[in-house]
């Protein structure tokens, strides 16, 4: 049982570039999470889903996208990656908030743009 | 003021001694509170998970929120060089589908033998 999986581990980016962030989760969670974490910040909600098909934005949005085909599935997209976005982005699932399950985070994708 | 305060430390103690850890909100309408931590180069994990006001104890950790005073603790009692991580403070407002947990910037323990 993985539980929540990111990938890459790492990833430099030059300004312009864009790509993908994986993450896949076996746990069946309905709920899953994108948030960045900035040095000595707290960590900040960038998108989430509540199930297959549905997205919605969180706290910060903008220069990111997601999708939401598979349940197991949610992969986020950095279309033109500019400086401000260099920071660790974590990837969690959940069984919803108002349950009692917390929500699962993976170790983290470490990205810097150059 | 931010929605969630918390003291970034950085907090060393010896092995052994008892650690609190607390953060202040300003959101009245938050009703769970999870206390996270963090080693270095990994994600989240959840320690304690709270609903509205009172005492949770698991092993050596006690949470406690005091919602009259919108202030969440946790203690360590009999601290271990393992406990050395960072611990972030979380909490969100109840039902929705909305999955916004609001973090605290983290306090970064360090346990020395």
């Amino acid at each position: 049982n993985a539980g929540v999986t990111q990938t890459p581990k790492f990833r430099i980016l030059k300004i312009g570039q864009s790509m993908t962030l994986q993450c896949t989760q076996d746990m069946n969670h309905n709920y899953m999470y994108w948030y960045r974490q900035d040095p000595g910040m707290g960590l900040k909600l960038i998108y989430y889903s509540v199930g297959a098909g549905i997205t919605d934005k969180g706290e910060v949005p903008n220069g990111y996208n997601v999708s939401r085909s598979t349940t197991e599935d949610f992969p986020l997209r950095l279309e033109l990656a500019a400086p401000s976005q260099t920071s660790v982005y974590f990837c969690a699932g959940g069984s919803g908030i108002g349950s009692n399950q917390p929500q699962h985070f993976g170790d983290g994708t470490r990205l810097s743009i150059l | 003021q931010k929605e969630v305060e918390q003291d970034p430390g950085p907090l060393s103690v010896p092995e052994g001694a008892i650690v609190s850890l607390n953060c202040t909100y300003s959101n009245s309408a938050f009703q769970y509170f999870m206390w996270y931590r963090q080693y270095s180069r990994k994600g989240p994990e959840l320690l304690m998970y709270t609903y509205s006001s009172g005492n949770k104890e698991d092993g050596r950790f006690t949470a406690q929120v005091d919602k009259s005073s919108k202030y969440i603790s946790l203690f360590i009692r009999d601290s271990q060089p393992s406990d050395s991580a960072t611990y972030l403070c979380a909490m969100s407002t109840m039902g929705g589908s909305q999955g916004n947990l609001i973090f605290g910037k983290g306090t970064k323990l360090s346990v020395k033998p």
